[in-house]
């Protein structure tokens, strides 16, 4: 069965220090994994997806098959990096999405 | 454009009661969905469209109708609300050929008592 996982509920870091949001997956098959981010007040919204491989404000995440993880990774927070993060795979059904429970990012002054 | 619309914003019903959760999106986006939000378990797919006419179950289908009769709308149902059905509820379209791409609505907060 399909299931994403992010271990920390909240992640607490100082501006400028790195960022390390963790995703595992579990899928038998060969996944497709995202970063969807909501913003204070705003929408839920995708931030990437592994196989564009672009970095986006900052963010990148790299899809280890052996690990069968997609943590998403920035050198140096900043303030407005602050919001939930959450971590989805869609499998050989491209019309189902499964997300993780999110990560809250609070980054510090 | 509106983009993705929901409404309402919130809603209490009691036990039994039947309502339906609109979602309208202005933009022709193909594909359309239904997800719930529990505390601790993240999103978890309910129905979801890839048209006019053509829907499918998710995840978590169970006590949910769905229609598609427009491209524009894709209403949820509840038949007879449970308690368990306490959820926050996000519509969500994909444009053609950009499905990975979705674009959320703002969220309806039903409470079942």
């Amino acid at each position: 069965a399909q299931r994403v996982t992010q271990p920390e509920k909240l992640l607490s870091v100082f501006k400028g220090a790195p960022v390390e949001l963790k995703c595992n997956y579990s899928y038998s098959g060969s996944p497709e994994l995202f970063w969807y981010v909501q913003y204070s007040r705003q929408r839920l919204q995708l931030l990437l997806r592994h196989i564009s491989r672009e970095s986006i404000k900052g963010f990148t995440a790299d899809l280890n098959k052996g690990e069968t993880s997609f943590h998403l990774k920035k050198p140096f927070a900043q303030e407005e990096d602050s919001a939930m993060y959450y971590c989805a795979l869609r499998g050989d059904n491209f019309n189902k999405f499964y997300f993780g429970s999110g990560t809250k990012l609070n980054v510090k002054p | 454009n509106a983009g993705v619309t929901q409404t309402p914003k919130f809603q209490v019903l009691k036990t039994g009661q039947s309502m339906t959760l609109q979602c309208a999106q202005d933009m022709n986006h193909e594909y359309m969905s239904w997800y719930r939000q529990d505390p601790g378990m993240g999103l978890r797919l309910i129905h979801y469209s890839v048209g006019a006419g053509i829907t499918d179950q998710g995840e978590v289908p169970n006590g949910y109708n769905v229609s598609r009769s427009t491209t524009e709308d894709f209403p949820l149902r509840l038949l007879s609300a449970a308690p368990s059905q306490t959820s926050v509820y996000f519509c969500a379209s994909s444009p053609p050929g950009q499905s990975y791409e979705q674009y959320f609505g703002p969220g309806t907060r039903l409470t079942v008592t």
